[in-house]
């Protein structure tokens, strides 16, 4: 199993441009998540998923936006990229809400 | 919503002895208690978690103790390794299953 794999690893976006970020997951996980990180800092729910076709919004939903059409994947949207998105997200998977979740390798984000 | 605090921000201690970090949470209706390992540039990853029906659990060297009464639950590593060097993120979920993480602790273990 690959776990949970994110695409791209590192991407810097211009102020006002628009991207995706792909997370995939091989564990057949109803429940995934998006996190950010920034600097020495902990990390914000941005979106979460309870199944294909449920989404709902997180700490900090502004500037972002998901789709879940699928059970394995769960891509975000970042429109019109803000020098303040900087940082590093992670997509994370859970079998349940309250069960362990596994995260990817994280997508270094730069908006300059 | 929920908010979880985490002390102390960064912990050093000696090769061999303890390191414990507490948290303390807001909302009586959590129920599930997570600690993630963070090493430099990687992903967080689970160490242990602790349910609200139990108040101490331990996996070799780690353990992790919860008071529901005071909304408090701290994580204990013993016998520390260099290994152990990271940062540790505490967490809490509520009914609505979303984790909130506290701010994490940098744990330098000095050899």
């Amino acid at each position: 199993n690959a776990g949970v794999t994110q695409t791209p690893k590192f991407r810097i976006l211009k102020i006002g441009q628009s991207m995706t970020l792909q997370c995939t997951q091989d564990m057949n996980h109803n429940y995934m998540y998006w996190y950010r990180q920034d600097p020495g800092m902990g990390l914000k729910l941005i979106y979460y998923s309870v199944g294909a076709g449920i989404t709902d919004k997180g700490e900090v939903p502004n500037g972002y936006n998901v789709s879940r059409s699928t059970t394995e994947d769960f891509p975000l949207r970042l429109e019109l990229a803000a020098p303040s998105q900087t940082s590093v997200y992670f997509c994370a998977s859970s079998y349940g809400g309250e069960n362990e979740q596994y995260f990817g390798p994280g997508t270094r984000l730069t908006v300059t | 919503g929920e908010n979880v605090e985490q002390h102390p921000s960064t912990l050093s201690v000696q090769e061999g002895d303890s390191a414990v970090i507490k948290c303390t949470y807001s909302d009586s209706a959590s129920n599930y208690f997570p600690w993630y390992k963070q090493e430099l540039g990687k992903r967080p990853q689970l160490i242990i978690d602790i349910r609200s029906n139990v108040g101490e659990k331990k996996d070799q060297r780690i353990a992790v103790t919860l008071n529901k009464t005071a909304k408090h639950f701290s994580l204990h590593i013993t016998e520390t390794q260099p290994e152990d060097s990271a940062v540790y993120f505490c967490a809490a979920s509520s009914n609505d299953y979303k984790l909130s993480f506290g701010a994490g602790t940098t744990v330098t273990v000095r050899a």
